[in-house]
């Protein structure tokens, strides 16, 4: 079995300022972990991932995510907001299955 | 590649018309999902593909819904017919299979915007 919790369904940050959005997951296996990220009326696209090799995973727009294993966690972060990060991300989960397991979203709010 | 290419991007219908949508993924991929996502369910996987054979339908809410994927390019969404709930946007996704540490996750076709007045 595998789950996936967001611990906040909307984060509010000033322009300029560090991003945080929690990620903590549950798998029976050795989990491949994703963020993904949704702009309003848009697709969803992959921002990051991480597959078990370096535990801190580089994205897309200057953000990254850490696995903990012992905190069974996956936290994205962004040292600096930028307007343009205003969405919705989600973290995903697959764990040895060929579905994955999506996170209810966050919303996050950029305030100028 | 293109990517995942979706169509219609929006779709306007009347309830009790039949309603398609299309779907081509990425070439190579072995996994074909298709999503639903309202503001009230969020995300909901109604079935996918392995190798053009339907693996999990058990996300499909019910009989009016039927998906198929007669070749590894195309895979159709069909509603009929249609009721004023199902109006969501419609996401297909692709996927290859995943291997010891190396999984590339699924990539997301634009949506298809569908609306049943």
């Amino acid at each position: 079995a595998q789950s996936v919790t967001q611990l906040d369904s909307h984060v509010s940050v000033s322009e300029g300022t560090p991003v945080l959005l929690r990620c903590n997951y549950s798998s029976s296996y050795s989990p491949s972990l994703f963020w993904y990220v949704q702009h309003p009326n848009k697709g969803l696209q992959l921002l990051l991932k991480y597959t078990s090799a370096a535990t801190l995973v580089k994205g897309i727009n200057g953000f990254e995510a850490e696995f903990k294993k012992s905190e069974t966690s996956f936290h994205l972060t962004k040292p600096s907001a930028h307007m343009s990060d205003a969405a919705e991300y989600f973290c995903v989960v697959r764990g040895g299955y060929q579905k994955v397991t999506f996170g209810t979203g966050t919303k996050l709010q950029v305030i100028p | 590649d293109a990517g995942v290419i979706q169509s219609p991007r929006h779709e306007v219908t009347e309830m009790g018309q039949e309603v398609t949508l299309r779907c081509k993924p990425i070439s190579g991929h072995d996994y074909l999902f298709w999503y639903r996502q309202t503001m009230m369910r969020g995300l909901e996987l109604l079935i996918y593909f392995n190798n053009n054979v339907p693996i999990d339908d058990s996300g499909m809410p019910e009989d009016r819904f039927s998906a198929k994927m007669p070749n590894a390019s195309f895979s159709t969404l069909k509603i009929q017919p249609s009721e004023p709930r199902d109006s969501a946007v419609y996401f297909c996704a692709s996927s290859c299979l995943p291997t010891q540490g190396r999984d590339y996750g699924y990539t997301f076709g634009s949506g298809t915007r569908l609306t049943v007045v």
